[in-house]
């Protein structure tokens, strides 16, 4: 099993532009979920979903979309990048929310 | 506010020795706990998960053990080794299977040789 992939690894954005980060796991997880990390701040919910269909906001949502079509893929979307979007971002998924969480390696955002 | 509190943010011991991590978090209402390590650019490894009904769980060299009623928990490292040196992240779930789990900041671990 490849486990949950994200890619990009790195991206360099000028503001105001849009994309979309890439996130796939091969696990058959249902819950998938997507976190910035900041220095200082820690990990932060941005969105998840619980299944094929099914999405809901985390604690930091705005200036960001996700939908989820397959059980496989959970892409999140910036639709119009800001410096302040400048983060490391972490794709993770389980069986369920309440179990073991599996994260991906990272995408490195940098809006200038 | 639900918050999750890791102290010393970083820590240093030369090899060999255990060591013990420590994890507080506000509300003793949890659903599940998670142990992680993050090394320098990479994603997280999650080491460990204490469901709400136990006192710990092992794996290897680690021991991780959860204390509700007093908020806290630790991750025991048992013969440290340089190649544990990475930084070790506590999560805590709330709100049941579909809550969300809160970060600490981490413990930045350094084991010299």
């Amino acid at each position: 099993n490849a486990g949950v992939t994200q890619t990009p690894k790195f991206q360099v954005l000028k503001t105001g532009q849009s994309m979309t980060l890439q996130c796939a796991q091969d696990m058959n997880h249902e819950y998938m979920s997507w976190y910035r990390q900041d220095p200082g701040m820690g990990l932060r919910l941005i969105h998840y979903s619980v299944g094929a269909g099914i999405t809901d906001q985390g604690e930091v949502p705005n200036g960001y979309n996700v939908s989820r079509s397959t059980t496989e893929d959970f892409p999140l979307r910036l639709l119009s990048a800001a410096p302040s979007q400048t983060s490391v971002y972490f794709c993770a998924s389980s069986y369920g929310g309440g179990n073991e969480q599996f994260f991906g390696p990272g995408t490195r955002l940098t809006v200038l | 506010k639900q918050e999750v509190t890791q102290i010393p943010a970083a820590l240093s011991v030369p090899e060999g020795e255990n060591l013990v991590l420590n994890c507080s978090f506000t509300d003793s209402a949890i659903y599940n706990l998670q142990w992680f390590r993050q090394d320098p650019g990479k994603g997280l490894t999650s080491l460990l998960l204490i469901q709400s009904s136990q006192r710990e769980q092992t794996s290897g060299r680690l021991n991780a053990s959860l204390d509700k009623s007093s908020g806290r928990s630790t991750l025991y490292i048992a013969a440290s080794q340089p190649g544990d040196s990475a930084t070790y992240l506590c999560a805590v779930r709330y709100g049941g299977s579909q809550g969300n789990l809160i970060f600490g900041k981490g413990t930045k671990l350094s084991v010299k040789p």
